[in-house]
């Protein structure tokens, strides 16, 4: 079965400590994305990866670093530099950069107090 | 600045047609997509119009004018399960508007 896997599904993490959100997948994809979502806000993006080894700021990138140095992961770490980082964050892939439908991975809600 | 602009939120009744818009201002644009997302779950692409005109899958259709800047989404049919939040998404640059919930009333 190919798709997209985020995990975990729920993290808690105390303020001023980094966390890394895990997104794989196995569609084959060459571009991969991350968004944040708040509520009545949509999705914002943060970064962006069109190709393994290189990746690019979305509008809300402060805050937040990914590398992708395999095909299939496209890590995102939460530094303690992002002021408000409780939201739920949204990993997907599309088969190329200039193929407009993404496919989604079910989420990670995290939540940091 | 870019942005793309839905209603908050829409209700209709079960089996009764509903269209929820999507005007959008953005520098570079090459076609306007719809996403489909369930509470707590993952969007899921419905469909996506890069010329003007109506593109139909099944119960669901979308509609895009690049000379208004404006596009709209068409469901069919409504059945209980199409209750969730709708979003527009415009490329060039990747921006999605804020969603539209759309409520069904039996």
């Amino acid at each position: 079965d190919g798709g997209i896997t985020q995990s975990p599904k729920y993290l808690f993490r105390k303020e001023g400590q980094n966390v890394t959100l895990s997104c794989e997948q196995n569609l084959n994809h060459d571009a991969m994305y991350w968004y944040r979502q708040d509520p009545g806000q949509g999705l914002r993006l943060i970064y962006y990866s069109q190709i393994v080894n290189d990746f690019q700021k979305g509008d809300i990138a402060e805050g937040y670093s990914v590398s992708r140095e395999k095909k299939e992961s496209f890590p995102l770490t939460v530094t303690s530099a992002q002021k408000n980082p409780t939201a739920f964050y949204l990993c997907a892939s599309s088969l190329t950069s200039a193929t407009y439908e993404q496919y989604f991975g079910p989420g990670t809600r995290l939540t940091v107090t | 600045g870019q942005s793309l602009e839905q209603p908050s939120e829409v209700t209709a009744v079960e089996g009764a047609i509903v269209q929820i818009n999507c005007t959008y201002q953005t520098s570079g644009f090459y076609g306007l997509s719809w996403y489909q997302q369930h509470d707590g779950g993952a969007p899921t692409f419905l469909s996506y119009n890069a010329l003007d005109g109506l593109e139909e899958t099944g119960r669901f259709s979308s509609f895009l004018s690049r000379s208004d800047s404006y596009g709209y989404l068409l469901l069919q049919e409504l059945q209980m399960k199409d209750s969730a939040s709708y979003f527009c998404a415009a490329d060039d640059k990747i921006i999605f508007g804020k969603g539209t919930r759309l409520h069904i009333l039996p």
